[in-house]
């Protein structure tokens, strides 16, 4: 059973499109998370959702806006693609309790904006 | 802000020696760092975890320190095999109660048969 999965797998869009990636997780956690991996590798916090409740928003352009539905899923849509926005995005979640969290990643997205 | 390095960007090895991959943080100690494994395409993997008051953990052939003098921890895999390349990433919390992780860059490892 997948335990965090993302759709989809792969984007190839043109600059100024609109697109969302769509996540899952059947853990039963109650917090969840999207980070963006650059060419570098770099792994950077993005957003994180805690029982659909934004908790972190970090220095993100205005264009990538998330959308909890429910504690199982969090979506992520960004209007007006650039360039820059190439990368591989990753979805987590964690449980919250213990004070430590774990995380469960997604498989990633790449987002190839051309 | 809360920063973590990983200076080796790759380590080459032979099979059946001890990786050694170092991870340093600066400022406060974090209360707990996390490793990580990540192979080419997937998402990390969670591998151990290990509190600010613990010195040493284990799990199978993984060891992870916590040197809270030196601001930090060393991951070891013995008896390396070809299995365990991949990228291993060491992570601290961002902030305490924030629950979103802070990484550092990863350190490629590579074991030869």
């Amino acid at each position: 059973d997948t335990a965090v999965s993302q759709t989809p797998k792969y984007l190839v869009t043109q600059m100024g499109n609109d697109k969302s990636i769509k996540c899952e997780q059947n853990l039963g956690h109650d917090t969840m998370y999207w980070y963006k991996q650059d060419s570098k590798k770099f792994l950077k916090i993005m957003f994180s959702y805690n029982n659909k409740e934004l908790i972190i928003n970090e220095t993100v352009p205005n264009r990538f806006s998330p959308k909890s539905p429910d504690k199982a899923h969090l979506n992520l849509h960004i209007n007006s693609l650039e360039l820059g926005d190439s990368a591989v995005y990753f979805c987590a979640s964690s449980v919250t309790s213990g004070g430590a969290y774990e995380q469960y990643f997604g498989p990633g997205t790449r987002l190839t904006v051309t | 802000s809360q920063k973590i390095e990983q200076n080796s960007e790759a380590l080459n090895i032979q099979e059946g020696k001890t990786a050694t991959l170092t991870c340093n943080y600066t400022n406060y100690s974090p209360a707990y760092l996390q490793w990580y494994r990540q192979d080419p395409g997937r998402g990390p993997v969670f591998l151990l975890l290990i509190r600010e008051n613990e010195k040493e953990k284990r799990k199978e052939r993984l060891k992870v320190t916590f040197d809270t003098t030196l601001k930090q921890s060393l991951f070891h895999i013995t008896a390396s095999q070809p299995a365990d390349s991949a990228t291993y990433l060491c992570a601290r919390g961002v902030e305490t109660g924030r629950r979103a992780l802070t990484f550092g860059s990863g350190t490629r490892l590579q074991v030869q048969p």
